[in-house]
């Protein structure tokens, strides 16, 4: 069974763009979480997804929004990027909520 | 709200040397606990898991007990190698649907040959 796979898996964009990240989970997993982890503030939850509604969502601006498919996929944006929103994005998924999540090799963002 | 403490890290170890990571929970309900592990540019993994007191997670040499008396759920490996070098996150999940999974901040551990 293919793991969970993201896209792109490097990215580098200026200040100020938007940017668009693409999680497609493990078949048959329903429920996708994101996370941002960089090395001053570790792992962070972003927020999570499931049946097309977001569930859960932390402490980050509006600026991050996400949205899933039918089809369980699932994006993240980021508006109006800063330099601080370099990080590593994980995305992972589950069969069903609170179940344990298999992640995804991540999307290395880079905002010159 | 729930939370996870590990011990603050880096981790430096010779090879084959005794490996205790120690993580500590608060929960307001009954989580299940987990041990994840990331590789150098690597996602994380999940490395073992334990759903209700007094089980125990093991794989690849690393055990964990779930102990709810002590809302503890310590990483433990009786000889580690080079390869073990990586970070280690400890987590929990309730499954009430009334919070995600909470992962604590990660113990670097590096090991020399």
């Amino acid at each position: 069974k293919a793991g969970v796979t993201q896209t792109p898996r490097y990215l580098i964009k200026t200040r100020g763009q938007q940017v668009t990240l693409s999680c497609s989970p493990i078949s048959g997993h329903r429920s996708v979480s994101w996370y941002q982890q960089t090395p001053g503030q570790g792992l962070q939850f972003l927020f999570e997804y499931f049946s097309e509604t977001q569930r859960n969502k932390g402490n980050f601006p509006g600026r991050f929004s996400g949205r899933q498919f039918s089809n369980s996929r699932s994006e993240m944006n980021v508006s109006t990027l800063e330099l601080g929103d370099s990080a590593l994005y994980l995305c992972a998924s589950s069969v069903n909520r609170g179940h344990e999540q298999y992640f995804g090799p991540g999307t290395r963002l880079t905002v010159t | 709200g729930n939370s996870v403490t590990q011990m603050e890290g880096p981790v430096t170890l010779s090879e084959e040397a005794f490996l205790t990571i120690n993580c500590t929970y608060t929960a307001t309900g009954y989580p299940s606990l987990f041990w994840y592990v990331q590789y150098p540019g690597e996602g994380l993994q999940l490395l073992l898991k334990a759903t209700k007191a007094d089980d125990k997670g093991s794989n690849k040499g690393f055990e964990a007990t779930y102990r709810k008396e002590t809302t503890s759920f310590h990483l433990e490996k009786g000889s580690v190698q080079v390869s073990d070098s990586a970070v280690y996150f400890c987590a929990l999940s309730e499954d009430n649907y009334g919070q995600n999974f909470v992962f604590g901040p990660g113990t670097r551990l590096s090991v020399l040959p």
